[in-house]
């Protein structure tokens, strides 16, 4: 089955720096990664999501990109704040068929503190 | 319902007995699954139910493990036996899958503590 693997798993910024997040997988199969942030006490909430035909997607602040070659995707954080303080996890599933269903495998997760 | 419900929210159970943990998801949404997320881990893979197939239950630590979804909506996660190493919060997700993207959204967990 699918095995992610994220680093790093603690990543510490001072608020302005950019951060990155690293997720490699082992699946060629697995054609959607998304990323979740989970704040303390919270449940874990979709950020921003890639498929396999795309390289790159930004949304604002935060841009994830894919390299299916190397089976690797990245989070990018720019202008961090300290909000983005959470817990991040990537993602990568096979989605059937061209449809949108299929088991999701996480990643351990990467603490990220903003200190402002 | 406006969200994902689990019930209940904690439990505090002895080793060796056994517990029910129960996940409503969105209406509507079809697919649904477990996770378990230990103090400090990541999200832990259990089970995943799609509409009316077979659910993968590959993620399932042993068979003192067990779920059910009936009707394709309500679903309930059994732990037999319970083992001090059981502890964690387990969420439950659904997914409508009609966006393009698989995007769950998530209960608020059931934290289970095994004395």
């Amino acid at each position: 089955g699918e095995n992610v693997e994220q680093h790093p798993s603690t990543l510490s910024v001072q608020e302005g720096d950019s951060a990155v997040i690293k997720c490699t997988y082992s699946d060629s199969a697995s054609n959607y990664f998304p990323w979740y942030k989970q704040e303390l006490g919270k449940r874990p909430q979709l950020i921003i999501d890639i498929r396999s035909n795309v390289g790159e997607k930004k949304d604002q602040r935060i841009a994830v990109t894919l390299n299916k070659t190397a089976k690797h995707f990245s989070l990018h954080i720019t202008e961090t704040q300290p909000e983005d303080s959470a817990v991040y996890f990537c993602a990568a599933s096979n989605l059937l068929g061209g449809t949108s269903y299929g088991k999701l495998t996480f990643g351990q997760g990467t603490i990220l503190t903003v200190h402002p | 319902g406006a969200g994902v419900s689990q019930s209940p929210s904690n439990k505090v159970t002895e080793k060796g007995k056994d517990v029910e943990l129960r996940c409503d998801p969105i209406s509507g949404h079809t697919a649904l699954y477990w996770y378990r997320q230990s103090l400090g881990q990541g999200l832990e893979f259990l089970i995943y139910f799609q509409g009316n197939s077979a659910p993968d239950k590959s993620g399932l630590p042993s068979d003192r493990f067990s779920a059910e979804r009936t009707g394709g909506s309500v679903s309930t996660l059994t732990i037999q036996r319970t083992q001090q190493e059981d502890s964690a919060v387990y969420l439950c997700a659904s997914s409508w899958g009609g966006s393009g993207a698989n995007v769950l959204t998530f209960g608020a967990g059931s934290r289970l503590t095994v004395l």
